[in-house]
């Protein structure tokens, strides 16, 4: 089925580890985010890339990079995970340069760091 | 900047019983409106929305109006079924150069009661 896959499912991690979030997307969509969801504070945008080729800081970069490897991947990388990186993480697409269409998102990668 | 407010939860309903859900928006021009919902383990998933002022979205029996004079996009539904409990997020995407970004509010648990 089209759509978002995101890797892995579940990870545990311990402090000061590092990991790599993989994201791929099917739809030909230009656009890519990367959120993160906790408790009472909704999905907080991290990073996002608009196009092949680009990325920029969301509302909370520290911490997390990215890379937009082609036009379907678009990977988030913890250097070194803390405790405050304990969360689910969820990939979205989209068409480009408009939000009209919404988001398609993954089914969301779950994180805990010990 | 852009933001969403929507109303706290939970929420606790009976079957069959009538639901609002509150949402309001502040944002600069004609921003595009959507409500996500989430089943438990989930990823988001479009529910429904509206790109102007005075569109109703629809879906599944919820509806919402895109209220421009009032800032306003509440989420309805008539009657209400279990297989409804869920995360109601309320979002937009602002216009202009921000426009293929969504800004959600943080969520509003649903449970439905047999």
């Amino acid at each position: 089925n089209a759509g978002v896959t995101q890797t892995p499912k579940f990870q545990v991690l311990k402090t000061g580890q590092s990991m790599t979030l993989q994201c791929a997307q099917d739809m030909n969509h230009n656009s890519m985010y990367w959120y993160r969801q906790d408790p009472g504070m909704g999905l907080r945008l991290i990073y996002y890339s608009a196009s092949e080729g680009t990325t920029d800081k969301g509302e909370v970069p520290n911490g997390y990079n990215v890379s937009r490897l082609n036009k379907r991947e678009f990977s988030l990388r913890l250097e070194s995970a803390a405790p405050s990186q304990t969360s689910v993480y969820f990939c979205a697409s989209s068409e480009a340069g408009t939000g009209v269409h919404g988001y398609t998102f993954g089914s969301g990668t779950r994180l805990t760091v010990v | 900047g852009d933001s969403v407010t929507q109303m706290e939860g939970p929420v606790t309903l009976s079957e069959e019983a009538f639901l609002t859900i509150n949402c309001t928006y502040t944002a600069t021009g004609y921003p595009s409106l959507f409500w996500y919902v989430q089943y438990p383990g989930e990823g988001l998933q479009l529910l429904l929305k509206a790109t102007k002022a005075d569109d109703k979205g629809s879906n599944k029996g919820f509806e919402a109006t895109y209220r421009k004079e009032t800032t306003s996009f509440h989420l309805e539904k008539g009657s209400v079924q279990v297989s409804d409990s869920a995360v109601y997020f309320c979002a937009l995407s602002g216009s202009g150069g921000s426009n293929y970004k969504l800004t959600f509010g943080k969520g509003t648990l649903l449970t439905v009661n047999p």
